[in-house]
Order: structure tokens, then sequence, then C-alpha cells
């Protein structure tokens, strides 16, 4: 199993510019988990699913947007691109529930110029 | 509203010292998690532990252990005889349980660097 995977793993931008992560998990969760990681900050939860078909926001949802058209498949979508935006976004899956144990994918770090 | 405060940033520890990181949280659920991750300079995430509510147990896992203390808020993480292999950020996160999709709360994290 590969877990949870993540599309691209770099990524430079220019400011106004869109892109869309990937993220795909293969252990049957229903939760995804959209998170960005700041220096000094911790992971923030950006948005999140409780299943397919539907998105929720999290702490953070300014500025994205997310889909989740295939239960495996959890994207998230920068329309235009803002330097604040410059980070390390981790995607994660999990049983739900506060008990569930999360498994991360490998991070994706987008830099936007 | 639920949070977690590591206030240790950074740690530097010459290799087989113990070290102790430091988590404070708050929350007004009655029944909530806790959780341990530690993430190498390779950058992924690695779970550590889980511990709930209402298990006030400690927990010893090798060369790690676990202090957990509702009276003072308190789950802290014990490295004993430190490695340069355990060189990494520490993040303790919350989850509580009335917030069904489970979500993670993060503190800060403590950087800890072991050196040889």
């Amino acid at each position: 199993n590969a877990g949870v995977t993540q599309t691209p793993k770099f990524r430079v931008l220019k400011t106004g510019q869109s892109m869309t992560l990937l993220c795909a998990q293969d252990m049957n969760h229903e939760y995804m988990y959209w998170y960005r990681q700041d220096p000094g900050m911790g992971l923030r939860l950006i948005h999140y699913s409780v299943g397919e078909g539907t998105t929720a926001k999290g702490e953070v949802p300014d500025g994205y947007n997310v889909s989740r058209l295939k239960k495996q498949n959890f994207l998230l979508g920068l329309e235009s691109a803002a330097p604040s935006q410059t980070s390390v976004y981790f995607c994660a899956s999990g049983t739900g529930g506060g008990y569930n144990e999360q498994f991360f994918g490998p991070g994706t770090r987008l830099t936007v110029l | 509203a639920q949070k977690v405060t590591q206030a240790q940033t950074e740690i530097s520890v010459v290799e087989k010292e113990d070290v102790t990181l430091d988590c404070v949280y708050e929350t007004r659920d009655t029944t909530y998690y806790l959780f341990w991750y530690k993430q190498p300079p390779s950058g992924e995430l690695v779970f550590l532990i889980r511990r709930n509510s209402f298990d006030e147990q400690n927990e010893i896992s090798g060369r790690y252990s676990w202090n957990f203390q509702k009276s003072t808020s308190s789950f802290n993480f014990t490295i004993t005889a430190s490695q340069v292999v355990d060189s990494a950020v520490y993040f303790c996160a919350l989850s509580e349980r009335r917030t069904s999709y489970g979500k993670l709360t993060f503190g800060q994290g403590t950087i800890l660097t072991v050196h040889p």
C-alpha cells in the first residue's frame, strides 16, 4: 500500500497563478484533510472532507478551494496564488472521530513569488 | 476553543542526555485525545503516540515516555539517552470528541537537536 501520496512534491508559482494539489489515499478512509505548515505555527487545518462529495472549511480556508469527487482523492486548489500562501502543504486521511490517527502524506513545498 | 502550546521553540542537547518536551493544552470537552508526532529532517510526519483523556497512565516505549497529567493539562514527552537520530521537530496535537470529523489542533512544534 502506498498510504497517502501527494502530487507534486515541489512547486514554484508567480503571484496570481493557479494550481491544484492532488492527494490520494489507498486505505479506504472516509475522512481527508488539508493542512498547511508554517514556521513557528505548527500545522493548521485548511479544509477537510468527511466523505465523497463533501467538503468543509477548517481554520484557514481563505484563498483555497477543495473537491472530493472520488473517495480516494482530495484536491486542493489555489485560484490566484499569493506570497502568503508560500508554505508546506500536508494531506492526511483517517477514519474520523476524535480518536483516529491521521496518516499524513509526504508534503508539498509551495513557493509563491 | 481548543489550543495546544509548546513553549520550547528549540532545544539542544548532547547525545545520551535526557530531554523533556513540554505540551500544555486547553479544551472544554471532557473527552479528548492527545497525540505526539515526529517530523524528521526528511519532512514527513510520523505518528508516535495517542492518549485519550480517560487514561492518565504514563506510557513507556523504549527510550520514549509520556507523562499525561489532567490536573495541569499537560502531556509531556521524554526521550531518555537521546541519540542523534532523535533530531527532529516534535508536535503535540489535540482532538476533541465533539468535533467528530477528527480535527487535529497542533502546537507550534519543538525543534530538537541532538549533538554527537
